[in-house]
């Protein structure tokens, strides 16, 4: 059973580009959710998707959007990036009120 | 707002010593809690969590954490450090089974 997977590994972009990351949860799981962690931080909370929805968000700006499909998988979109952008992105999936699991994470890096 | 302490964000140990990693979370509701380990370059990996019922909780790899709610922390511990757990481990805390909200992490090194 393939867990939480994740696409690209790394990426590289510029100031003012524009990028999408991938995920696909679990097998079974409903439920995704996206996390940037910068260098040296904890995981900071960016939205969650459930049933094609957004469901909760974070304190992120609207240049950070997402989707979900009806297979579950979803993706985080990043409009008009900055330099501070740089961080590695998590995705966690989950089963309704279940503990989430995490991916192996994509790193973008900005320049 | 809910927030979650981790007290050192460095912790050095030796092989074979004991290992205690400290989180403090504030809010007035008994969240949810977790403890979830980072090896390099690799996504969170969860140790332990609590949610309801028993508050002393094992986890994998020989760790256990307690929950007590009139100190509101949920310290981490192992009795015998290993090399492998030398890692970046996260407390994390949430109240609606949504969102996770994590400390800033502490660094364990272990020596031999």
């Amino acid at each position: 059973d393939a867990g939480v997977t994740q696409s690209p590994t790394h990426l590289i972009k510029t100031r003012g580009q524009q990028v999408t990351l991938r995920c696909s949860p679990k097998s079974g799981h409903d439920t995704v959710s996206w996390y940037q962690q910068a260098l040296g931080q904890g995981p900071q909370f960016i939205f969650q998707y459930y049933e094609e929805e957004e469901r909760q968000r974070g304190n992120f700006p609207d240049r950070f959007s997402g989707h979900q499909y009806p297979n579950y998988s979803s993706e985080l979109n990043v409009n008009a990036l900055l330099l501070g952008d740089s961080a590695l992105y998590l995705c966690a999936s989950s089963a309704v009120r279940d503990r989430q699991f995490f991916g192996p994470g994509t790193r973008l890096t900005v320049l | 707002a809910q927030s979650v302490t981790q007290l050192g964000s460095h912790v050095s140990v030796s092989e074979g010593a004991l290992v205690l990693l400290r989180c403090n979370y504030s809010s007035s509701v008994p969240p949810y809690l977790f403890w979830y380990v980072q090896y390099p370059n690799q996504g969170l990996q969860l140790l332990l969590k609590y949610t309801t019922g028993a508050t002393l909780v094992k986890g994998i790899n020989g760790f256990e954490a307690e929950f007590k709610k009139s100190e509101t922390s949920f310290h981490l511990t192992k009795p015998s450090a290993h090399m492998s757990d030398a890692a970046e481990y996260f407390c994390a805390v949430t109240f609606t089974r949504g969102a996770l909200i994590f400390g800033k992490g502490t660094t364990l090194s272990v020596s031999s």
